[in-house]
């Protein structure tokens, strides 16, 4: 597709239960973003990826989260054993280099709920 | 560490009427700055940016300008549409690290 895809769009869980969260970005680029809003909230950053490069993983609330890429394709985030204050839209944005020259492409969000 | 910091909405404004959505910054550096835009079910996009002092980001017709005296990168419109009717977040990034630091998001809600 031509943007920045994401699934599932909605995913609802039980607390404890491990989710993953997939991110499609635009072919050929080599940033990917992984963003976390809760509601009424500004988007907190959480991990990012640039080529081969090792990631940026300062931005992770806790151990129970996780990402990985391989090369410049898809990215999974992963969080096991969710809590409740898990709930939020992650979002995925992807670019053709450093977030300083501007235009992240952002996909929908996976809305997550723990119940 | 470096923030963002945007006037809470929700705004409601009727059409023709003039914006003016405020964002303030704090970075350790020389930031570049952005608004994106969320409209209803789509992804966020850019609006316009900003890379150093002084500089005017443009586009759909609302502008905003770096002011690093009162470190503050306001976007305005003079004239709002229907069609303007979304979620504005202001953002920075700066050279010296990876991540686009977001405000929390101002809705603005454009009634005919």
């Amino acid at each position: 597709g031509a943007g920045v895809s994401q699934s599932p769009s909605n995913k609802v869980t039980e607390k404890g239960k491990d989710v993953e969260l997939r991110c499609d970005p635009i072919s050929g680029h080599t940033a990917l973003y992984w963003y976390r809003q809760r509601l009424g909230q500004g988007l907190e950053f959480l991990i990012y990826f640039q080529g081969n490069s090792a990631p940026d993983k300062s931005g992770l609330p806790s151990d129970r989260f996780s990402a990985e890429r391989t090369g410049e394709s898809v990215s999974t985030l992963t969080i096991q054993r969710t809590q409740q204050e898990d709930s939020a839209v992650y979002l995925c944005a992807s670019s053709w280099g450093l977030a300083q020259n501007g235009e992240l492409f952002f996909g929908e969000g996976s809305r997550l709920t723990v119940l | 560490g470096n923030s963002v910091t945007q006037m809470e909405g929700p705004v409601t404004l009727s059409e023709e009427a003039f914006l003016t959505i405020n964002c303030t910054y704090t970075a350790t550096g020389y930031p570049s700055l952005f608004w994106y835009v969320q409209y209803p079910g789509e992804g966020l996009q850019l609006l316009l940016k900003a890379t150093k002092a002084d500089d005017k980001g443009s586009n759909k017709g609302f502008e905003a300008t770096y002011r690093k005296e009162t470190t503050s990168f306001h976007l305005e419109k003079g004239s709002v549409q229907v069609s303007d009717s979304a979620v504005y977040f202001c953002a920075l990034s700066e050279w010296d690290n990876n991540d686009m630091r977001f405000g929390a998001g101002t809705r603005l809600t454009v009634k005919p």
